[in-house]
């Protein structure tokens, strides 16, 4: 099983309707995170949170929300979408303590979103 | 604003050639410089760079980073079709507590 675990993998939906991504993880690590991305684009960052009561903006958040549940799970809302929010999502994991010898970054395996 | 620009942001080479990614940044109390490839899936680590001059290298993959002048280059030695992919760039900076800001990416084609 994958340690970071995102669903779901595709999505179709319409303009206006609420969705949710998921993103649960095994590795233990207390940071997460939700990118962004788009042809030609790069990653770009929605929001981060540090532990469960910790919840940060990146550079793109206007039009999402998102909720850390629990230190293993965060959730990505967009609560009405539209068409420019078509993209591919990934969550992404890190480990404080790791993260002061690597920054590196494990990611999910994407949710690719696509809005009509 | 921390910044990361990659070039070129495509390039298609023949199999056997050997190519150089660029990657240069502007970030507030650098911390280290990550390259990571980008196939399909998600993006998959690479190398992490934190001092100048110190190549680091992985099979035919290899990369420098140069802190004064603010960049950092992978070079690829003796492609193959599996080498294509996007190659990310990403920095991070701040205190330790900023998240990692990704360039573009550069999206290498390998042709046989």
């Amino acid at each position: 099983d994958a340690d970071v675990t995102q669903t779901p993998r595709n999505r179709i939906t319409k303009t206006g309707k609420r969705i949710m991504l998921e993103c649960s993880q095994t590795k233990g690590h207390d940071r997460m995170y939700w990118y962004r991305q788009d042809p030609g684009l790069g990653l770009r960052l929605i929001y981060y949170s540090f532990d469960v009561k910790d919840i940060n903006k990146g550079e793109i958040s206007d039009g999402y929300s998102v909720s850390r549940q629990a230190q293993a799970k965060f959730s990505l809302s967009l609560e009405s979408a539209i068409p420019n929010q078509t993209a591919l999502y990934f969550c992404a994991t890190s480990d404080f303590l790791l993260a002061a010898h690597t920054g590196e970054l494990f990611f999910g395996e994407g949710s690719r979103l696509t809005v009509l | 604003e921390d910044k990361v620009v990659q070039s070129p942001l495509s390039l298609v080479v023949h199999e056997g050639d050997t190519v150089t990614l660029n990657c240069s940044y502007e970030v507030t109390n650098f911390r280290s410089l990550l390259w990571y490839k980008q196939e399909k899936k998600a993006p998959t680590f690479l190398f992490m760079l934190t001092s100048s001059g110190i190549e680091k290298k992985s099979g035919r993959l290899s990369s420098i980073l140069d802190k004064k002048e603010l960049f950092s280059i992978l070079n690829i030695t003796a492609t193959q079709t599996g080498d294509s992919a996007v190659y990310l760039c990403a920095v991070e900076g701040g205190s330790g507590n900023t998240p990692l800001v990704f360039g573009k990416g550069t999206r290498l084609s390998v042709i046989a």
